[in-house]
């Protein structure tokens, strides 16, 4: 059964630092899609990055990018040059071919501070 | 390009009494999805509809129903309220469905049963 592991309740980072959230995943199908979401106090969700299973090269957007480790089973992703407004709930999530419902971790309480 | 609208932001309802929420996903989007999340189970996925089919179901009760029109607008209702039914419910939109297409969500509904 696919799953989703974030074992980091909470982080802190000084501003202008870069920081590591750690996610990893169990699936038996071979082709997924991992996502990071942002979601901040107000409660939306926000889609920052995206990793397909066959992608070779980890996938970057702006200051976010993933650490995707396929045989690990890891996809960790690294804030660079943290900015105050980055405080939030950091969501990893998957979502297999086979069950095409998008599953998400715990999340990580990410607090950014000066 | 406006994002997925959801209302009401907030309600206030009491035990037995039944519920409906509605969602709007960005314009050109057919999928639309329904997320529950609570401080103790998380972010669980409820259903996804898509061209006005149910695609997929999460493992909640029959209480818990949806429907998607021809316009891709989407509505989720709750029978019989329980205390339990109190969460955030999100909606989420994307363009097609699969392993490599993000969600996008909406700013949810925070219900409140008393």
């Amino acid at each position: 059964a696919q799953k989703i592991t974030q074992t980091q309740p909470g982080m802190f980072v000084q501003e202008k630092e870069a920081v590591t959230l750690d996610c990893t995943y169990d699936t038996s199908d071979p082709s997924y899609g991992l996502f990071w979401y942002k979601q901040p106090s107000s409660g939306e969700m926000i889609f920052l990055i995206y990793q397909g299973s066959y992608d070779q090269q980890n996938a970057t957007e702006g200051r976010y990018s993933l650490n995707f480790q396929k045989a690990r089973k890891s996809a960790n992703l690294v804030i660079s040059a943290s900015q105050l407004g980055d405080s939030a709930m950091y969501f990893c999530a998957m979502r297999e071919r086979r069950t095409d419902k998008l599953i998400f971790g715990t999340g990580t309480r990410l607090q950014v501070f000066p | 390009k406006a994002g997925v609208t959801q209302t009401p932001r907030y309600l206030i309802k009491t035990r037995g009494q039944q519920v409906t929420l509605s969602c709007s996903p960005i314009s050109g989007h057919r999928s639309v999805s329904w997320y529950q999340q609570t401080p103790g189970q998380g972010l669980q996925f409820l259903f996804e509809y898509f061209s006005e089919t149910q695609r997929n179901k999460g493992n909640f009760p029959g209480r818990f129903s949806g429907r998607q029109f021809s316009n891709s607008r989407s509505e989720m209702n709750v029978s019989t309220l329980e205390l339990g039914d109190s969460a955030l419910y999100l909606c989420a939109s994307s363009l097609i469905t699969g392993e490599d297409s993000p969600l996008h969500f909406g700013n949810g509904t925070r219900l409140t049963v008393t």
